[in-house]
């Protein structure tokens, strides 16, 4: 009964690599997000899905790229892994009108060697 | 530049206490502040919300100011336990391309004593 799922929940990969992180909501939300969780502890926006619909996208390299099938799915695909990308990235939801109260997944640590 | 302060990274207290956590921002206009707990290894979670039109907002042991003037947000936990210790983010939610976007703090790490 998770509202929002993530896999995986930890990635260990090189240098280089291309991956992906999946992302379920069965919340009914409309609006899907990622942020990313640095060693410091800061969480940021990356991205955010309204109606499949991209309509924040903040100063992301475009090795990352989100992709949504549908409503209940926000995928997050980065390309040529590099060290600076070892964080924990967080998959949310929320309704878009109202208070924007977010509901997150558990993570993806993601660790680039 | 804009930014968001949240005083303490950590914060120790006795148990039976109040913890009292400080978000303190600059050169925005949010039109409400949310409070999040997150413990280790998990993802946020929402506790509280309050709008700029609001001064206090409460929740069994929890209660939010928001402080315009003042740019600040205190976040009280009365008679705290063990079970409260956590990291507590606050977040700005701003207004922007039809939807509100909400910005973290780095948040404060709250440990309470047995």
């Amino acid at each position: 009964d998770t509202a929002v799922s993530q896999t995986p929940k930890y990635l260990v990969t090189q240098m280089g690599n291309d991956k992906s992180i999946k992302c379920e909501q069965n919340l009914g939300h409309d609006t899907m997000y990622w942020y990313k969780q640095d060693s410091k502890k800061f969480l940021k926006i990356m991205f955010s899905y309204n109606n499949k619909e991209l309509i924040i996208n903040e100063t992301v390299p475009n090795r990352f790229s989100p992709k949504s099938p549908d409503k209940a799915h926000l995928n997050l695909h980065i390309n040529s892994l590099e060290l600076g990308d070892s964080a924990v990235y967080f998959c949310a939801s929320s309704h878009v009108s109202g208070a924007n109260v977010l509901t997150f997944g558990a993570g993806s640590r993601l660790t680039v060697l | 530049s804009q930014k968001i302060e949240q005083n303490s990274e950590a914060l120790n207290i006795q148990e039976g206490k109040t913890a009292t956590l400080t978000c303190n921002y600059t050169n925005y206009s949010p039109a409400y502040l949310q409070w999040y707990r997150q413990d280790p290894g998990r993802g946020p979670v929402f506790l509280l919300l309050i709008r700029e039109n609001e001064k206090e907002k409460r929740k069994e042991r929890l209660k939010v100011t928001f402080d315009t003037t003042l740019k600040q947000s205190l976040f009280h936990i009365t008679a705290s336990q063990p079970a409260d210790s956590a990291t507590y983010l606050c977040a700005l939610a701003i207004s922007g391309a039809g939807s509100y976007q909400l910005t973290f703090g780095k948040g404060t790490k709250l440990s309470v004593i047995p």
